[in-house]
């Protein structure tokens, strides 16, 4: 596609409920990334993904959050028994191979997810 | 564990007025990004850096590597209302895709 595209864009769930968010990345970008922003604040780094395998799951905050990526393209996070902590704008983005200008990752919309 | 400080963390000026903000590292980066978000939406890329004292202009943007590629800065000569946003720098090291980002500034510009 022309961009990054995440859906839904805003997800209101409740405590102990399980979600899943979805990301399609730009087409042919083999490195797809999530972060988790909350409110005002920068970006936390939660997992990237190498094709489909995810060499780097090392922000991940807890078992509950796990993530797949399949076919090189879609990736969906998915957050198991949420708690309100995990209130926050899910953020994800891709980018291709590396070149002389450096590495440039283009991000969706993000994602906000409320936990009530 | 590589970190990015950026300064200052909130920043409120009127139009017109000239305005740095500094990403700082204890760590060598290969590339070095920096970007700017709005509300509601992910931010955008601006400029990617990637040679130690490398600097790039875009309009009234001005931004630099440092030397030792630990460090950059984003200048804004003469700020607009619609330059105001968050913005956020991002280091990533050759071999690897991933972007360690900071810890953001949030800038806004006054009519």
């Amino acid at each position: 596609g022309a961009g990054v595209s995440q859906s839904p864009s805003n997800k209101v769930t409740e405590k102990g409920k399980d979600v899943e968010l979805r990301c399609d990345p730009i087409s042919g970008h083999t490195a797809l990334y999530w972060y988790r922003q909350s409110l005002g604040q920068g970006l936390e780094f939660l997992i990237y993904f190498q094709g489909n395998s995810a060499p780097d799951k090392s922000g991940l905050p807890s078992d509950r959050f796990s993530a797949e990526r399949t076919g090189g393209s879609v990736s969906t996070l998915t957050i198991q028994r949420t708690q309100q902590e995990d209130s926050a704008v899910y953020l994800c983005a891709s980018s291709g191979r590396q070149g002389v200008n450096g590495t440039e990752a283009f991000f969706g919309q993000g994602t906000r997810l409320t936990v009530v | 564990t590589q970190l990015l400080e950026q300064s200052p963390q909130f920043l409120s000026i009127q139009e017109g007025e000239n305005l740095t903000v500094y990403c700082n590292s204890s760590s060598v980066f290969s590339s070095l990004q920096w970007y700017r978000q709005e509300p509601g939406e992910g931010p955008v890329l601006l400029v990617t850096v990637v040679t130690g004292g490398e600097v790039k202009k875009l309009k009234r943007l001005t931004f630099q590597f440092g030397d030792a590629r630990k460090d950059s800065s984003l200048h804004i000569t003469a700020a607009q209302p619609g330059d105001t946003g968050l913005y956020l720098c991002a280091g990533s090291n050759s071999g690897t895709y991933k972007y360690i980002f900071g810890t953001g500034t949030r800038l806004k510009v006054l009519a």
